[in-house]
Order: structure tokens, then sequence, then C-alpha cells
């Protein structure tokens, strides 16, 4: 069974540049969770989609943020326009809905975004 | 405050020999669940083990066991007998509540080298 899959794995852009990140969660996993580490910090949780509607975006940074989960599948997570501030390994993450404590998030290799 | 504490930014073990990786969390949550992941050089975060606030006994995956001080809110790894494998970043996660299906609070890892 193949685990979550991110996309790019390495993306370099310039200040002011769009950038989109794509992550396919395990097939059948309901749940799906953006986070980034930024400057060697902590992992910080940015949203959390059931299917297609977002449960809970209470981390993301700013506007220029946009997660999409069109058809409760693979995920987008657009930046733009990109700030130096940005930069860090963005991580996907999924889990089934199993309603109980034990719930793992299994999580992807994440994107590095480098923003020049 | 930081809910996730690892005080140790880097350890060193010799290969074949017990090493502890400490964690602290902080928490008014009576139910949560406390989550460690391994995230070799390859970048994938890789689940190792779970803990659950109401469990009487510790965790415990094969060469990977989970003191669990509730009182002293402490989770810490033991990785018994190490292996050249295991040198990489461990992370210490927490889940609260009962929304099972919640986001995860990360601390900011502990790399380990085995040395051979």
């Amino acid at each position: 069974e193949a685990g979550v899959t991110q996309f790019p794995s390495h993306s370099v852009i310039e200040k002011g540049q769009t950038v989109t990140l794509r992550c396919d969660p395990i097939s059948g996993h309901d749940n799906l969770y953006w986070y980034r580490r930024v400057m060697g910090k902590e992992i910080k949780f940015l949203l959390h989609f059931v299917k297609e509607s977002k449960q809970d975006e209470s981390g993301m940074p700013n506007n220029r943020f946009l997660a999409e989960r069109t058809g409760g599948t693979y995920s987008t997570l657009k930046v733009q326009p990109a700030e130096l501030e940005d930069s860090g390994v963005y991580f996907c993450a999924s889990s089934q809905e199993t309603g109980r404590p034990k719930n793992i998030q299994y999580f992807g290799a994440g994107t590095r975004l480098s923003v020049l | 405050a930081q809910k996730i504490t690892q005080t140790q930014p880097g350890m060193f073990v010799q290969e074949k020999e017990a090493v502890t990786l400490d964690c602290t969390y902080d928490t008014s949550d009576p139910s949560y669940g406390l989550f460690w992941y391994k995230q070799p050089s390859s970048g994938e975060m890789i689940f190792l083990i779970y803990q659950g606030s109401y469990d009487q006994q510790n965790a415990t995956e094969g060469r990977y066991s989970l003191n669990f001080q509730k009182a002293r809110k402490s989770a810490n790894l033991v990785i018994s007998a190490s292996q050249l494998g295991d040198s990489a970043m461990y992370f210490c996660a927490m889940r609260e509540g009962f929304r099972y299906a919640g986001k995860s609070t990360f601390g900011d890892g502990t790399t380990l080298t085995v040395k051979p």
C-alpha cells in the first residue's frame, strides 16, 4: 500500500512567485493534515481536512496560503505570493477516521520550499 | 509556552547500547495521546510508538518502549540495542482531547547518532 506522497520534494522560487504543493494521502484516509517546519524549529500545524471540508485551519499563517482538497482525495497548498519567511519543510499527513484515541497520523517525506 | 519539550538537541550512543530520548509535555486535558516519530535522512516521518493518557502500562513496540510518567508529564522514548540505522531525528508529539483526529503538537526534535 502506498504511503503519503508529496510533490515536489524540493522547490526553489523567488520572493513574490507562486508555488503549489501537492499531497496524496493514503487511500481511504478521510483526514488530511498540513504541517510545516521552519528554520529547524518545531513542526507546526497548519490545517486539517476531513474529506473535502476544512475541519481546523487555525494554524494557517495568513491569507497568502490557500489549501484545497477537491473531491476529498489529494490536497494542494498554494502560497501566493511567497515571502522569504515561508521557507521551510511542508509536511502532509493522513489518518483514518477511527474514533479511537490511537489514531495514527502517517506522514509524507515533505516538500522543502526555499524562497530566495 | 511550548507544549512539548525535547531538551536534547543531539544525542550519541554506541551501537548495541540503549538510549533514552527525553520528552516532557504540558496539558490540562485529561485525555491525550503521545506519539514518537523517527525522521531519517530520507525525510519521511515514521511512526514509532503511541501512549494514551489512560493506558495503564507503558507502550512497547519491538526495540522501542515508552517510559510514561504521568505525574511528571514525561514520555521518554527508550531504544534498546541501538543499531546504525537508528541514526535519525526523533520527534515527540501530543494530541489533546477526545477529538482523536485532531492536530498534533510537536517538540523541536532530538538528533540521534549511533556510533559503530
